[in-house]
């Protein structure tokens, strides 16, 4: 398996809603990652796990919420968002040491109303 | 981790060679260059990377500046589905306290035309 896997495609949110987007790889990487992407625009990283540990969080505000369960799964938590933060959301994962590059996942695209 | 330039577009003939440039000038000596590409509302796709030597892939070859400057992604006969936003990152490995992020420039925006 060579995937990075994400769920769902799709996901129109309210404000007051809570949601979780959900990222899966099968490949034994140990470091996996959250990415946003507005429309024309390069993907923004915004946390990096290794080894199922947070070790960097690019100051994205409290209402994005990240877990990491296990060595597989990479979920988002998402609370309270704002219509601004609909965007494309990206999962990818890496080997841990190295020079490898990454596999990303399709995306979930978000739209807050 | 340095910053690229690249140009914001470029167009390229149908079964042509695109050979698409990057400027990295304030690369060090142990960051990578990578290519990466997207096409409209995908994941990005790993293409090529490479440090000092030329590459070659099933997808693509990467030539790099002697003084690792600049490099080159050629695409050697471009097809419709190459039609993408491509994005050159240098970027540290993993080693040791380095976290080897991956850190997206704008990119070039190139349209494969019949």
């Amino acid at each position: 398996d060579t995937e990075v896997t994400q769920t769902p495609k799709h996901l129109v949110m309210g404000m007051t809603n809570k949601k979780s987007l959900k990222c899966e790889q099968h490949m034994g990487h140990r470091a996996m990652y959250w990415y946003k992407q507005k429309a024309k625009k390069p993907p923004e990283l915004m946390f990096v796990y290794s080894y199922e540990k947070l070790s960097i969080n690019e100051s994205v505000p409290s209402r994005f919420s990240p877990e990491c369960p296990n060595s597989s799964l990479l979920n988002l938590h998402l609370h309270a968002l704002q219509p601004e933060d609909s965007a494309l959301y990206l999962c990818a994962s890496s080997q841990r040491t190295g020079d490898y590059g990454y596999t990303f996942g399709s995306g979930t695209r978000l739209t807050v109303v | 981790d340095a910053k690229t330039t690249q140009p914001t577009s470029m167009d390229c003939a149908e079964g042509r060679a695109a050979n698409l440039p990057c400027n990295h000038s304030t690369i060090s000596g142990n960051e990578y260059v990578y290519w990466y590409r997207q096409i409209h509302s995908q994941g990005p796709q790993y293409i090529i990377h490479g440090l000092k030597n030329n590459e070659t892939n099933e997808m693509a070859s990467l030539i790099i500046t002697e003084d690792r400057k600049s490099s080159t992604l050629i695409l050697p006969h471009a097809t419709l589905r190459d039609t993408a936003v491509y994005y050159c990152i240098v970027r540290l490995p993993w080693d040791g306290g380095s976290q080897g992020n991956l850190i997206f420039g704008k990119g070039t925006k190139l349209s494969v035309k019949p």
